[in-house]
């Protein structure tokens, strides 16, 4: 079955990029997503990528895709105290929807002061 | 406004008795899945509905049941919770099944086993 695999912490500065890192071993996968978590909370939908892109920006976040290296990475400009969280990424399986979604263990996101 | 609502947030149950899960949704969406999400791991589905047709994950424990009754409501029983079934439940809905169907989360579940 599908594998993701992701680092489990990373710790910046606040105001400095971060740079969350993914990789997946399913190359069917057409759709990979971004989830956030704060504590006590569910799943938030962060943004999300086509196979058949590179590259996907939006406001602050940074999407990229290398997908003959199957390796996928969030990054998050000007690291906010409100980013705080642990970030999930996500493959949709080869059956769409209908498989779920495969979720890496996720990264948490520490911001020092 | 909430769209995807677990009651109740926190569930406490002793080993053995059973429990049941809620989840509801106001996005009239025909997909309703359940995830189990234990400490520092990867949520793991564990079935879903699409409309009334039930989908187990061949790895789900028997153990684990779910019923959807209408569209908004889906639950999950366990039938005779282990302290290994300690973990956050997470209800999701999609409006299909396609992968571009973006999957809605709701707030989880934690459940303890005593």
């Amino acid at each position: 079955g599908e594998d993701v695999e992701q680092s489990l912490f990373l710790s910046v500065r606040e105001g400095d990029s971060s740079v969350i890192n993914c990789t997946y071993t399913d190359s069917s996968s057409t759709y990979l997503y971004w989830y956030k978590q704060e504590p006590g909370a569910g799943l938030q939908l962060l943004t999300y990528i086509f196979s058949n892109m590179d590259m996907k920006q939006d406001q602050r976040l940074t999407v990229l895709l290398n997908k003959k290296d199957k390796h996928l990475s969030l990054r998050i400009a000007d690291t906010q105290t409100g980013d705080s969280a642990i970030y999930f990424c996500a493959v949709g399986g080869p059956g769409g929807g209908a498989d779920g979604l495969t979720f890496g263990k996720g990264t948490h996101l520490i911001i020092q002061p | 406004d909430a769209m995807v609502i677990q009651n109740p947030r926190y569930q406490v149950t002793q080993f053995g008795k059973p429990v049941t899960l809620s989840c509801s949704q106001t996005l009239n969406h025909n997909v309703m899945y359940w995830y189990q999400q234990k400490s520092s791991q990867a949520p793991k589905l564990l079935f879903h509905y699409y409309d009334k047709d039930f989908n187990n994950e061949a790895d789900t424990p028997d153990n684990f049941q779910s019923r959807r009754p209408n569209t908004s409501f889906c639950f999950l029983d366990i039938r005779s919770p282990g302290l290994g079934d300690a973990a956050m439940y997470l209800c999701a809905t999609s409006r299909d099944n396609t992968e571009r169907d973006e999957q809605y989360f709701g707030p989880g579940t934690r459940l303890t086993v005593t």
